[in-house]
């Protein structure tokens, strides 16, 4: 079965900081997907950024970006300039290929920003 | 586009009454969905897999008959929390995702059951 650990429960950023957070995973498929999702004391699960892990470059998303290390099943997302808004939990997951595939999710970090 | 709605947002009723949440996938087709359990502070826990004409595909550890699960249309899927007791109160959250692709699940909003 395949797991996702996020080891530290919680950080801190300086506002316009850059701040990255950890994630790893165990699996023995050589094909899958990771996601971020973000969620805000709203409780609304947003997809932060999405890797296939079959494509070697990291996945960037305006101020977010991934490093993605296959081999060593390591997934950090990194978040430059942080705004207050992007003050919340966040969960890293995994996803098989194929349609309709059940994510699992590590235990998530909460993310604070400082003004 | 891919928007999951999920209702109702919060639900307060007493011990030993049933509950209904309802999650549609308001533009797009999803035969399969998902329903998540959290709570505070805690990661999403994923209950069941809900399979639009067939039975839902329970996690293990999470009992079948208090949590029945229907999915009757491709943009439709109920849970139903019967019996409900105090333990039963968590947020809810179910996600789809478009049918047979590999597009990402969309969350709904979540509920919030507190049972009294």
């Amino acid at each position: 079965a395949q797991t996702v650990t996020q080891s530290q429960p919680e950080m801190s950023v300086q506002e316009a900081e850059t701040v990255t957070l950890s994630c790893t995973y165990d699996t023995s498929e050589s094909d899958y997907y990771l996601f971020w999702y973000k969620q805000p004391p709203s409780r609304q699960m947003i997809l932060v950024i999405r890797q296939e892990a079959y494509k070697q470059q990291n996945a960037t998303e305006n101020r977010f970006s991934v490093n993605f290390q296959k081999a060593a099943k390591s997934f950090s997302l990194k978040i430059s300039d942080s705004q207050l808004g992007d003050a919340a939990m966040y969960f890293c997951a995994y996803g098989h290929t194929g349609a309709n595939s059940k994510l699992t999710f590590g235990k998530g970090i909460t993310l604070s920003v400082r003004p | 586009g891919a928007v999951v709605s999920q209702h109702p947002s919060r639900v307060i009723c007493k011990s030993g009454t049933s509950v209904k949440i309802e999650c549609r996938s308001l533009d797009f087709q999803a035969t399969t969905m998902f329903w998540y359990r959290q709570f505070p502070k805690q990661s999403l826990m994923l209950m069941a897999t809900s399979n639009e004409g067939s039975k839902a595909t329970y996690e293990q550890g999470v009992e079948k008959d208090k949590f029945l699960i229907n999915h009757a249309s491709l943009t439709l899927s109920t849970l139903t929390v019967t019996s409900a007791h105090p333990e039963d109160s968590s947020f809810y959250i179910c996600s789809a995702s478009v049918s047979a692709s590999n597009q990402p699940q969309h969350f709904g909003d979540g509920t919030r059951l507190s049972i009294l």
